[in-house]
This record gives structure tokens, sequence and C-alpha cells, in this order.
């Protein structure tokens, strides 16, 4: 069965500082790597996703995460946020191999950004 | 482009009763999904339709939950005698197939709180 855990529930952070967001996946099989964000009374959004290929991904507004097989991981990181980017942090998986979309995820991560 | 919309956006009902949520997926999107989510925790995978046959069914999804997508359009969910463990933010999504890499496009969830 596949696992997501997210290290942190709530990280503080003040603005134009760096941030890291850490996510390890449990899984005996390949999976697709997933951030999804949700701001305050929205619906969730993706963020990014890694699918294959170069193991660094990134979004527009300026996230990135990057894709470790060895240490199970792919954290999400961004080198100055701002006080917009204060939202839930999901990371999920979902099996390559079939071809459901289910998508498993952890239990989240508040990223608050402080002035 | 309409997005995914979900109805109602709060629903309040006491114990016993029986409760109905629409979603309304991206149009021109196969793939319908069904995931629950309690607080401080992040969503969990109930159900998903192809078309209109619901592929998967989550063990969470007891026998007083049903799901339908009677014309691969907007499906209903729906729980029979509910209970107080059923209090929720229930969220919707879809997405075009193929492919566990297609993003899924969430709408904004109906709140369910059991009395």
């Amino acid at each position: 069965a596949q696992s997501v855990t997210q290290l942190d529930s709530q990280v503080p952070v003040f603005e134009e500082a760096p941030v890291e967001l850490r996510c390890n996946y449990s899984s005996s099989v390949s999976v697709y790597l997933f951030w999804y964000v949700q701001y305050p009374n929205q619906g969730l959004q993706l963020l990014l996703k890694y699918l294959s290929g170069s193991t660094l991904v990134e979004s527009i507004n300026g996230f990135e995460a990057e894709f470790n097989k060895s240490q199970t991981s792919f954290h999400l990181r961004k080198p100055s946020v701002h006080i917009s980017d204060t939202a839930e942090y999901f990371c999920a998986v979902s099996m390559s191999y079939r071809n459901t979309g289910k998508l498993i995820f952890g239990q989240g991560t508040t990223l608050q950004v402080k002035p | 482009d309409t997005g995914v919309s979900q109805d109602p956006r709060h629903k309040i009902t006491k114990r016993g009763q029986n409760v109905t949520f629409r979603c309304d997926p991206i149009s021109e999107h196969n793939r319908l999904y069904w995931y629950r989510q309690t607080l401080g925790q992040g969503p969990e995978f109930l159900t998903y339709f192809q078309n209109e046959a619901q592929l998967e069914k989550s063990r969470l999804l007891s026998d007083r939950f049903s799901a339908e997508r009677p014309k691969g359009s907007f499906s209903t969910l729906e729980i029979q005698r509910t209970e107080q463990g059923d209090s929720a933010m229930y969220l919707c999504a879809s997405s075009r197939t193929p492919g566990s890499f297609n993003e899924q496009f969430f709408g904004p969830g109906t709140r369910l709180t059991v009395l």
C-alpha cells in the first residue's frame, strides 16, 4: 500500500525567507508525485507534479520540488515566500502502473507567512 | 471552462437523516472522483467513475454511502442514516482520461455537519 507523510503540520516563516515543506512517501511500485495547494476558502489546486524525467520540477509562482528516489522524498521549496503563499499544502501520490488516477494525500502542511 | 461545482456548499443535518450531494465536473472530463477530508487531515479517496461506470470504491465507503453518475456527466453522493462520524468536507474532482498523470481539478467541496 502507498502512504504519504508530511513531516510538519505547520511551518511559520517570515516574508521573503526561504521555506521547505517536507514530504516522504512509501510505495513498492513507481508513483507519480504531486503538490496541491489550498488557499483559504478555495478548492485544491495543482501546484506541480513529477511524472518522469528531470527530478527537479518547478511551478509558475516560484515553487520547486525535487524527486529523490533513494530517500523516497518530494520536498517542496521556495527561495523567498510572500504573504500570498499562506495556504495549506498537500503532497500526494498516484500509482503510475494503474490507470486510476486515485490520489493518496499526506496530512497537509499549513504554511503561515508572517510580515 | 467553468470549473468543478458542488452543491450544496454546506449541509447541516441531524443524525439518522439522509443527505445527497451533487457534483458537476468540467464538461469534457471523463473521470470523476469523490474524496472526504476531515479536519486536520488530507483528502481520502472514496470512489471514482469513468463516464457512467463506477470503477473503484474505497473500504471507507460503507454500505450507507452510494454514488452515481447516471449519464456520465454530473454525479451524486448519498449518505443514508448519517452518523456524527460522517461530518467532513466532501470533495469532488474531475480529470481527462487517460492516465494517472492527468491533473485532477477539484471543486470547492460540500461541508457536512451531522448533529
